[in-house]
């Protein structure tokens, strides 16, 4: 089955630091990739995606590559601020069928001025 | 901007008693998906609908969960009796019809069971 393994948090940094967080997966066939951020008490809001191999989703400073052959989507930004603390979910989507989506178990943010 | 709606978005409730949540998601969206999302996991999938049809409720506990979107619009996830480990966010979802298509979520109701 398809399954997504994220780098463990809390990833903690100053601000201005470079950010990244890993995110690799196992999927049958050509998925869809996504990066959702949750803020505290709130739903997940879409950051980017990226819909098929070397394809760059890019959103807000924030940018991850399509990874066919290291099977991984890792979400960079090259200076974080101190608004972009939240919690960052890798989810995958089948290309066909009903497009469920199947997440990681997130990795917190904390970013200090 | 059009948005998936969410209510109510905090609910306490005691064990044993019954609870209902209601989504209405972003109009013409033929696909909605009900998530559970337990503190510091990711969401896990209960059950997703495509127009008033049920296409997966395969981790659905049917004993005590149940779903409904009769009108192929809004819908109602039901929970009875509610169980301590039912406390969770209760995420709501939706999608145009085609595959591969972002998911867009609701604010979530946080469930407390007592």
């Amino acid at each position: 089955g398809n399954s997504v393994t994220q780098m463990e948090g809390p990833v903690t940094l100053s601000e201005e630091a470079f950010l990244t967080i890993n995110c690799t997966y196992t999927a049958t066939g050509y998925p869809s990739l996504f990066w959702y951020v949750q803020y505290p008490g709130e739903g997940l809001q879409l950051l980017l995606k990226a819909t098929k191999a070397d394809d760059k989703g890019s959103n807000k400073g924030f940018e991850a590559t399509y990874r066919k052959e290291t099977t991984s989507f890792h979400l960079e930004k090259g200076s974080v601020q101190v608004s972009d603390s939240a919690v960052y979910f890798c989810a995958l989507s089948a290309n066909s069928g009903y497009s469920t989506l199947t997440f990681g178990k997130g990795t917190m943010l904390l970013v200090s001025p | 901007e059009a948005e998936v709606a969410q209510s109510p978005r905090y609910k306490i409730t005691e064990k044993s008693q019954a609870v209902a949540f209601w989504c209405d998601p972003i109009s013409g969206h033929a696909t909605l998906y009900w998530y559970r999302q337990i503190l510091g996991q990711g969401p896990e999938l209960l059950v997703q609908f495509q127009d008033e049809s049920v296409v997966d409720d395969s981790q659905l506990p049917k004993d005590r969960f149940s779903a409904e979107r009769l009108k192929g619009v809004d819908s109602t996830l039901k929970i009875q009796p509610a169980e301590l480990g039912d406390s969770a966010m209760y995420l709501c979802a939706s999608t145009p019809r085609a595959p591969g298509y972002e998911q867009y979520f609701g604010p979530g109701t946080r469930l407390t069971v007592t």
